[in-house]
């Protein structure tokens, strides 16, 4: 299947620091990257839809200027956490499909502790 | 109503049970239906899609019920490596917009014990 890669898979930072997370399709091209966050015993709950070449559609709820979307190329999309604090800490996934009827491939997912 | 509703769980089932989960979905709408698993601190991983006529993979079977927007999952022969939790996951058109999303239930924990 395709793959997605995600990186880093872990990471803990000190608060009001900022955090950069990239999503990779690997074997395919992405127009639209998907960007989740779960919390423990929780569902995930999607972030922002990443667009390639143009902005990110953030859904309700969710500070675009705090989580930073960039899907500079088909195969790249970043995720930035600015200025991060405690209840930032969470897991964060990114997600792509390969086509429009295709099932949605995940990154590995990235840990992020804020301390 | 939730847009995507799982069973609360936790089951808990002997090795070599049948186990059911159960899914509702409010938008019908909505145009593609997946089973995904995910395990503790990992990514979901596709199970199998699921399909009006039912689909049926060893032994995991899937069906969806259009008219009722209802889907369920059917695992035989339970193993202790079925132990997850099981998404369910409708995908279909965001309102006013054209592209897609996918909306996740909160998941239900399997436990094969042995």
């Amino acid at each position: 299947g395709a793959v997605v890669s995600q990186h880093p898979s872990w990471v803990i930072c000190k608060s009001g620091t900022s955090v950069k997370i990239e999503c990779r399709s690997l074997d395919f091209q992405a127009t639209t990257m998907f960007w989740y966050r779960q919390f423990p015993k929780q569902s995930l709950m999607l972030m922002a839809t990443s667009n390639e070449g143009s902005k990110a559609t953030y859904e309700q709820g969710v500070e675009k200027d705090k989580f930073l979307i960039n899907h500079a190329s088909l195969t790249l999309s970043t995720l930035t956490v600015t200025s991060a604090h405690p209840e930032d800490s969470s897991f964060y996934i990114c997600s792509a499909h390969p086509g429009l009827n295709t099932e949605a491939f995940f990154g590995q997912g990235t840990r992020l502790t804020v301390v | 109503r939730k847009e995507v509703e799982q069973d609360p769980g936790p089951f808990n089932v002997p090795e070599g049970a049948t186990v059911a989960f159960n899914c509702t979905y409010s938008n019908s709408a909505s145009q593609s239906f997946f089973w995904y698993r995910q395990d503790c601190r990992k990514e979901p991983k596709l199970l199998m899609s699921v399909y009006s006529s039912g689909n049926e993979d060893g032994r995991f079977t899937a069906q969806l019920n259009r008219a009722s927007q209802y889907i369920s999952l059917l695992i035989r022969d339970s193993k202790l490596s079925d132990s997850a939790t099981y998404l369910c996951v409708v995908k279909g058109r965001r309102s006013g917009a054209g592209s897609y999303q996918l909306t996740f239930g909160k998941g239900t924990k399997l436990s094969v014990i042995p």
